[in-house]
């Protein structure tokens, strides 16, 4: 089945500065990747997501790019902000469900 | 507008008991899912429904189980609770499949 690796599981930048999560699969046949951001006491919630018949998406500050060749994708977070600070998931769909990575606390410093 | 919620938000339970988590949303979203969420492993697939009557087998679906007789309702029922199924368990649900995934709020479950 599919396995999803995320690094790395702690990330710790200064406010301003740009973030960058990456994420591997195992599954050529994996064709959908969210990206799911989730605060402290709370559900994840979806923040971007992007195809495989898509290279790059973004949106505003954040962009996830794939290459279905390496079988990886990342996620750019540009000009990060305290309201940053959360635990980030990827996932990879294949066949009929979401195998998810096991997570990236990002910490924004002011 | 509620959209998703889940009941109990936090429960202790004894080893060998049956113990239900409830979720309800209120969108009419066809498909459901029941993740738990442990340190080192993220969210993982317990079991999903794609309709009412119908469900299917995630990740980890030993010593679960789930029924749909409503569209909004998706209960999952430890049979027999175990301290390894000490976790935090979120509900989703979603329109389209694939497709965004919308969580609860989770349950926090203690198993003594």
């Amino acid at each position: 089945g599919e396995n999803v690796e995320q690094h790395p599981s702690t990330l710790s930048v200064q406010e301003g500065d740009s973030a960058v999560i990456k994420c591997t699969y195992s599954d050529s046949a994996s064709n959908y990747f969210p990206w799911y951001k989730q605060e402290l006491g709370k559900g994840p919630q979806l923040i971007i997501d992007i195809r495989s018949n898509v290279g790059e998406k973004k949106d505003q500050r954040i962009a996830v790019t794939l290459n279905k060749t390496a079988k990886h994708f990342s996620l750019h977070i540009t000009e990060t902000q305290p309201e940053d600070s959360a635990v980030y998931f990827c996932a990879a769909w294949n066949t009929d469900k979401l195998i998810f990575g096991t997570g990236t606390r990002l910490q924004v410093f002011p | 507008d509620a959209g998703i919620t889940q009941s109990p938000r936090y429960k202790i339970t004894e080893t060998g008991r049956q113990v239900t988590l409830m979720c309800h949303q209120t969108w009419s979203h066809s498909y459901m899912f029941w993740y738990r969420q442990d340190l080192g492993h993220g969210l993982r697939l317990i079991y999903y429904s794609a309709a009412a009557d119908i469900t299917d087998k995630g990740e980890v679906p030993d010593g679960y189980v789930v029924s749909r007789s409503k569209t909004e309702n998706f209960p999952l029922t430890l049979e027999s609770a175990t301290r390894s199924q000490t976790s935090v368990y979120f509900c989703a649900s979603s329109e389209s499949h694939p497709g965004e995934q919308y969580f609860g709020p989770g349950t926090r479950l203690t198993v003594t």
